[in-house]
């Protein structure tokens, strides 16, 4: 595609369910990253993906967050358990592995857990 | 552990001023730095990338300086209009293995017509 797409845009969940965000990267692009944005801060490095697998997932705050790419494109990030403190936008980047112009967000997901 | 740090955390500034964002890195030994737009509710938009041997990157009204030795990089934008409100962020990856990006807050600009 044209640009990284991540779905859904808004997400509202009850404390305790469970939610998928999902992120398609730039066709080609090997190399996939998901941050964390709390309201009033930067983004925060969660896990990043080579290929299918992770290659560094130690932002992942707890092990109710996990991280999936199967075929190396579309990924999917699970959180189990949603407590309102995972409440903050999900963003995803994706890169070319030799690209030196830096990553291509797209424009996140808004998770607010109720 | 690598820190950012973005000063001003906000900045107003009427329409045609040259204006200076600052940003401060705690570790040297950086591959990359790179500056980011933000606008409410959108994702982020790349605006430079400077590589740790080079000492500045421009792109039309924008120069973006990085001073590796001492830690600190600065946005400098020329002759500024409404449409550059928008938070700005700049965001450092390490030297060696991780590729992970590490963001400051950003700074908050706007600019009045």
């Amino acid at each position: 595609g044209a640009g990284v797409s991540q779905t859904p845009s808004n997400k509202v969940t009850e404390k305790g369910k469970y939610v998928e965000l999902r992120c398609d990267p730039i066709s080609g692009h090997t190399a996939l990253y998901w941050y964390r944005q709390s309201l009033g801060q930067g983004p925060e490095f969660l896990i990043y993906f080579q290929g299918t697998g992770a290659a560094d997932d130690s932002g992942l705050p707890n092990d109710r967050f996990f991280a999936v790419r199967p075929e190396g494109s579309v990924s999917t990030l699970k959180i189990q358990r949603t407590e309102r403190g995972d409440s903050a936008v999900y963003l995803c980047a994706s890169s070319l592995t030799s690209d030196t112009r830096g990553y291509t967000f797209g424009s996140g997901t808004r998770l607010t857990v109720v | 552990k690598q820190e950012v740090t973005q000063i001003p955390a906000a900045l107003s500034v009427p329409e045609g001023e040259n204006l200076v964002l600052n940003c401060s890195f705690t570790d040297s030994a950086i591959y990359n730095l790179q500056w980011f737009r933000q606008d409410p509710g959108k994702g982020l938009t790349s605006l430079l990338l400077i590589q740790s041997s080079q000492r500045e990157q421009t792109s039309g009204r924008l120069n973006a300086s990085l001073d590796k030795s001492s830690g600190r990089s600065t946005l400098y934008i020329a002759a500024s209009q409404p449409g550059d409100s928008a938070t700005y962020l700049c965001a450092v990856r390490r030297v060696g293995g991780s590729e992970k990006l590490v963001f400051g807050k950003g700074t908050k600009l706007t600019v009045n017509p």
